[in-house]
């Protein structure tokens, strides 16, 4: 167990619908990412977070958004859903933004978009 | 940008003997970390491995070792003595550690390991 938790675990939607996926950090750690693992493009970065506000951004869709809460947990914001966004979606923490710092990763969301 | 390669789509080992994954990677920085991620059934990220680029001695985990050659931008990763337990997709990836870019990890496509009993 990571200590990061991430929910829900499974989520089935239609396309053109909105989805929200819930991440929350290992106690302390102020940096979040945000990964998707899918058949097509591998695992590929799509957004950080730290202390609240956005730090890095990846290949993230404009459909695509997310945000940092001040208790330091994140959502990820699905919009207008196509069957191509079906993946499974990663959450990791970090203690801070620094390359040394190990990232833990929560056992992913896998959403199916039918 | 930075970008990751693994060759290996699949590989193959016999319980108890050894097995080399392959990683190749293309960068301008000089300082970076360079890990190798395990990923089993539950789908569950186990971080494996790091090697700091500015380290030369290759770094070790218990059975797991790398070989980091820095010139040739390759890091494999040596699995001895595997073990049931090891069968899992294997990832390879690449984080920056130079001052004012993005922590984010890099990917290669994975290199999925079967162990025969």
């Amino acid at each position: 167990d990571s200590g990061v938790t991430q929910t829900p675990k499974h989520l089935i939607t239609a396309t053109g619908q909105r989805v929200t996926l819930r991440c929350s950090p290992r106690s302390g750690d102020l940096s979040v990412y945000w990964y998707q693992q899918s058949l097509d493009q591998g695992l590929q970065f799509l957004i950080q977070y730290y202390n609240g506000e956005e730090r890095a951004k990846g290949n993230i869709l404009e459909r695509f958004s997310a945000q940092q809460f001040p208790d330091l947990h994140s959502e990820l914001n699905l919009s207008s859903l196509e069957l191509g966004d079906s993946a499974l979606y990663f959450c990791a923490s970090s203690v801070r933004d620094r390359a040394d710092n190990e990232q833990f990763f929560g056992p992913g969301t896998r959403l199916t978009v039918l | 940008a930075q970008t990751v390669t693994q060759s290996q789509p699949e590989m193959s080992v016999q319980e108890a003997e050894t097995v080399t994954l392959s990683c190749t990677y293309d960068t301008s920085e000089s300082d970076y970390y360079l890990f190798w991620y395990k990923q089993p059934p539950s789908r569950q990220m186990i971080l494996v491995i790091r090697q700091e680029a500015y380290k030369q001695q290759n770094a070790t985990e218990n059975r797991f070792s790398v070989n980091f050659q820095k010139a040739a931008k390759s890091f494999s990763l040596k699995i001895s003595d595997s073990q049931l337990g090891d069968a899992a997709m294997y990832f390879c990836a690449y984080r920056s550690s130079s001052s004012g870019s993005a922590r984010q990890l890099t990917f290669g496509s994975g290199t999925q390991l079967t162990v025969l009993p």
